[in-house]
């Protein structure tokens, strides 16, 4: 069973309006948080990395928001643009005694229509 | 400054074969690390190098390998291609371990593999 699951799987929004996008994960110890935008063909690019003492991170109109206890993390999309088309991808690091592998979300795939 | 490159872009291969894939990190990172991704099952870890030492692994057979040379470029190695080794393979760089919360992965736009 994957341990980090993503909501939803898809979803299209119109040019301008807001979305959030949900991580939901299982991975415990928690070492930190990040999420990924990844356009069709290109490699994913990082947009924030969360400690497990962080509650929220910006990276211009994208906010993520972090919550250890419930181990929920969402990602804020305002004033989306049609550049916005993408894959959002979840992933979580967990501390091993060399600082272990990553667990990664199937991803939210966001279409910004005109 | 250059960003991390993967060659070739595409590859095509027949089932058997065996493929090599090379990555360049950005200058002076010396963690290289390894994915695969396809659309069932996502993006997986395969292998972490750091100064040249294999750090971690993941859940794949020991067809895939890799090496780090002192330059720290990375190379990937997969033997006797099975169908099901079509992918996306993205190679990442960054400065500290994978899995560090101060050191951001820079990705690759990727090799992509097709297998006939």
């Amino acid at each position: 069973k994957n341990q980090v699951e993503q909501s939803p799987q898809s979803l299209i929004i119109l040019e301008g309006k807001n979305c959030t996008l949900q991580c939901n994960y299982t991975v415990s110890p928690f070492s930190n948080l990040r999420w990924y935008k990844q356009d069709t063909g290109r490699g994913p690019v990082s947009l924030t990395i969360m400690t497990f003492s962080e509650n929220t991170k910006s990276n211009g109109r994208y906010t993520a928001t972090l919550d250890a206890d419930t181990k929920q993390s969402s990602l804020h999309i305002t004033a989306s643009q049609l550049s916005d088309s993408a894959s959002y991808i979840c992933v979580v690091s967990a501390p091993t005694d060399s600082w272990g592998k990553l667990q990664f979300g199937a991803g939210t795939q966001v279409v910004v229509t005109p | 400054k250059a960003g991390v490159t993967q060659t070739p872009r595409y590859l095509i291969k027949t089932r058997g074969q065996q493929v090599t894939l090379s990555c360049s990190p950005i200058s002076g990172h010396r963690s290289v690390s390894w994915y695969q991704q396809t659309p069932g099952q996502g993006l997986q870890f395969l292998f972490e190098y750091f100064s040249e030492t294999q750090r971690n692994k993941g859940n794949f057979p020991g067809r895939f390998s890799g090496r780090q040379f002192s330059n720290s470029r990375s190379e990937m190695n997969v033997s006797t291609l099975e169908l099901g080794d079509s992918a996306l393979y993205l190679c990442a760089s960054s400065l500290g371990y994978v899995g560090q919360a101060n050191s951001p992965l820079h990705f690759g736009n990727g090799t992509r593999l097709t297998v006939t």
